[in-house]
């Protein structure tokens, strides 16, 4: 068990609609990071924050945002979803919003979104 | 483009003995390199890691070593047990990117009793 919390774990939806995928990092932990992983790609670094703030963006969509709340916890909304969209949602957080040695990232468990 | 490959998608070796995953990367930035294991339907486990400054990082079984006029790192795994079975990613980052993570495809690795 890393410590990361990610809900829910499986979800199946159609497609033109919207879901929140939601991450508690574990304890202490102030940066929270969001990848993908579709089925014919590697995992693919979505987003960062930070203590609330972002900072980091990767390959993020325009209909995905994400935002981190006061108690540390973040949530990723997918909008307009469309079959590509089906992957597993990994969330990530770190103590230190740099990687380095100490600075260890986990992962939590992800979440299935299946797009029918 | 891929910056970080793993350029075999499988790996099976017999238990006891030594198991080599290799990972080659193009982004001379990357200054910080991580191993992670991934069992099916749970998240990518943290291994080990190194640092650009370093040639070689140990931890138990777990071996890593870098070399950067060759832009290739290792993970040497010895003994093997059948528990090792898992998918291995190769991962690095740039102190420049902050903790964005890019990850290879990574390996099945099988370790046969």
């Amino acid at each position: 068990d890393s410590g990361v919390t990610q809900t829910p774990k499986h979800l199946i939806t159609a497609t033109g609609q919207r879901v929140t995928l939601r991450c508690s990092p574990r304890s202490g932990d102030l940066s929270v990071y969001w990848y993908q992983q579709s089925l014919d790609q590697g995992l693919q670094f979505l987003i960062q924050y930070y203590n609330g703030e972002e900072r980091a963006k990767g390959n993020i969509l325009e209909r995905f945002s994400a935002q981190q709340f006061p108690d540390l916890h973040s949530e990723l909304n997918l909008s307009s979803l469309e079959l590509g969209d089906s992957a597993l949602y990994f969330c990530a957080s770190s103590v230190a919003p740099v990687a380095g040695t100490g600075n260890t990232i986990y992962f939590g468990e992800g979440s299935w979104l299946t797009v029918v | 483009d891929q910056q970080v490959k793993q350029n075999s998608p499988s790996l099976s070796v017999q238990e006891g003995r030594i198991s080599i995953l290799n990972c080659d990367y193009t982004n001379s930035m990357f200054d910080y390199f991580l191993w992670y294991k991934k069992y099916p339907a749970e998240g990518p486990t943290f291994l080990i890691s190194i640092s650009s400054i370093k040639d070689k990082n140990e931890d138990g079984r777990f071996t890593v070593f870098l070399n950067k006029s060759a832009k290739h790192l290792s993970l040497h795994i010895v003994p093997s047990q059948p528990g090792d079975s898992a998918v291995y990613f190769c991962a690095a980052s740039a102190v420049t990117s902050g903790s964005r993570l890019t990850f290879g495809e990574g390996t099945q690795l099988t370790v046969n009793p």
